[in-house]
């Protein structure tokens, strides 16, 4: 069936630097994909998606591209802030949406 | 801003009562969703709704029963609490209807964490 393989965490990081959290898909047909974020404290919420092969998303400084022919959708950042701090699920849709285990990232000053 | 609103934070329950959770959403969305959330599992479907009285059956629906009498309102129901089904629920809205299921973007609440002593 289908499924989303993310990297183990925690990824622990300094301020300022960059940022990847692997995600790999396995899916029939075409799905979409996200990114979702959940700070402490608080529910998910969507932070990229991307609908179809070669498509990049963006958000917050975050980007992740739909890369087909790897079947994959890493999440990248530039410099990362002490704010970004949470855990980050990959996620597809074909007729429901279907979520990775979640990456926690930890960043210190 | 669309919120989704869980009525409790924090829930403590013995085994073997019934429990309700419920949950709110304000924007007039057709599809709701129960998930559970748990360390190396992600989230995973209990059930979900995209309609009032109408439900479907997720990835892990045993232990558990919905009710969806108003748009607006979709509760989750542990007919007989027992300590393994401790853990964080989490409600979520989208605005498709049924034949866009999972295609919209999907709105949290903030999540209850439930113990089963």
């Amino acid at each position: 069936g289908d499924s989303v393989t993310q990297m183990e965490g925690p990824v622990t990081l300094s301020e300022e630097a960059f940022l990847t959290i692997n995600c790999t898909y396995t899916a029939t047909g075409y799905p979409s994909l996200f990114w979702y974020v959940q700070y402490p404290g608080e529910g998910l919420q969507l932070l990229l998606k991307a609908t179809k092969a070669d498509d990049k998303g963006s958000n917050k400084g975050f980007e992740a591209t739909y890369r087909k022919e790897t079947t994959s959708f890493h999440l990248e950042k530039g410099s990362v802030q002490v704010s970004d701090s949470a855990v980050y699920f990959c996620a597809l849709n074909t007729d429901k949406l279907i979520f990775g285990t979640g990456t926690r990232l930890q960043v210190f000053p | 801003d669309v919120k989704v609103t869980q009525s409790s934070r924090y829930l403590v329950k013995r085994t073997g009562e019934k429990v309700f959770l419920e949950c709110v959403q304000d924007m007039d969305h057709e599809n709701m969703f129960w998930y559970r959330q748990d360390p190396g599992l992600g989230l995973r479907l209990i059930y979900f709704s995209y309609d009032v009285k109408m439900k479907e059956k997720g990835d892990i629906p045993e232990g558990y029963s919905v009710s969806r009498e108003k748009k607006e309102r979709f509760s989750l129901i542990l007919e007989s609490a027992s300590t393994n089904q401790t853990s964080m629920y989490l409600c979520a809205s989208s605005l498709a209807g049924r034949s866009g299921i999972g295609n919209e973007k999907l709105f949290f609440g903030s999540g209850t964490q439930l113990s089963v002593l």
